[in-house]
């Protein structure tokens, strides 16, 4: 079994740029999420992807974006960045709606942006 | 606003002891509980859950208390070993037409002393 894959793991960005994070979900999985984890706090939720559609959102700008495809996986897209954008990014999976079951993490991708 | 609080930054047990860690939440419409362990540069890894119609789960070392009334829960560790030091975050879930939105906690750092 495939757990939940993350790439880049690590990226740096100047403030104004666009950056695009990778999540391929543990296989069997069609629902896709993204946390933002700031330093000192826990994960902060961002939005759910299931069959491809967004289905749920956090408190977060538009300017965070994403897409699930049809094989689950699914990018984080993050434009005008900000310094505050500096953050561990986390994916997680889960087998499906209406039936609560943990989410599977990635290690994550660590953004910092100067 | 907080809706998950996890009071206690930092444990330190001995090891062969029994670890207790807290949580306490506001939501009442919160009716599925996680527990999640992170080891630095690692995502989050599930540990326990619990559904609000019980009070009690358990599984080998591990046991997740729910006190609804309350509104806290407690994950034990007995008997609590070198390896379980690690950040523990208190995760808890509210049905949001079929989004699983987890609202973390700040996480506690538990240490186990040899």
């Amino acid at each position: 079994e495939t757990g939940v894959t993350q790439s880049p793991t690590h990226l740096i960005k100047t403030r104004g740029q666009q950056v695009t994070l990778r999540c391929s979900s543990q296989s069997g999985h069609n629902t896709v999420s993204w946390y933002q984890q700031a330093l000192g706090q826990g994960p902060q939720f961002i939005f759910q992807y299931y069959r491809e559609e967004e289905n749920g959102r956090g408190n977060f700008p538009p300017r965070f974006s994403g897409l699930q495809f049809p094989n689950y996986s699914s990018e984080l897209n993050v434009n005008a960045l900000e310094l505050d954008d500096s953050a561990l990014y986390l994916c997680a999976s889960s087998i499906g709606q209406g039936v609560p079951s943990p989410l599977h993490f990635g290690n994550g991708t660590r953004l910092t942006v100067t | 606003d907080q809706q998950v609080k996890q009071n206690s930054p930092s444990l330190s047990v001995q090891e062969g002891r029994i670890s207790i860690l807290n949580c306490d939440y506001t939501n009442s419409m919160f009716d599925y509980f996680l527990w999640y362990k992170k080891y630095p540069a690692e995502g989050p890894t599930f540990l326990i859950s619990i559904s609000s119609i019980k009070d009690k789960n358990e599984d080998g070392r591990f046991t997740v208390f729910l006190n609804k009334s309350a509104k806290h829960l407690s994950l034990h560790i007995v008997p609590s070993q070198p390896g379980d030091s690690a950040v523990y975050f208190c995760a808890a879930s509210e049905p949001q037409g079929g989004s699983e939105k987890l609202v973390f906690g700040k996480g506690t750092k538990l240490t186990v002393n040899p």
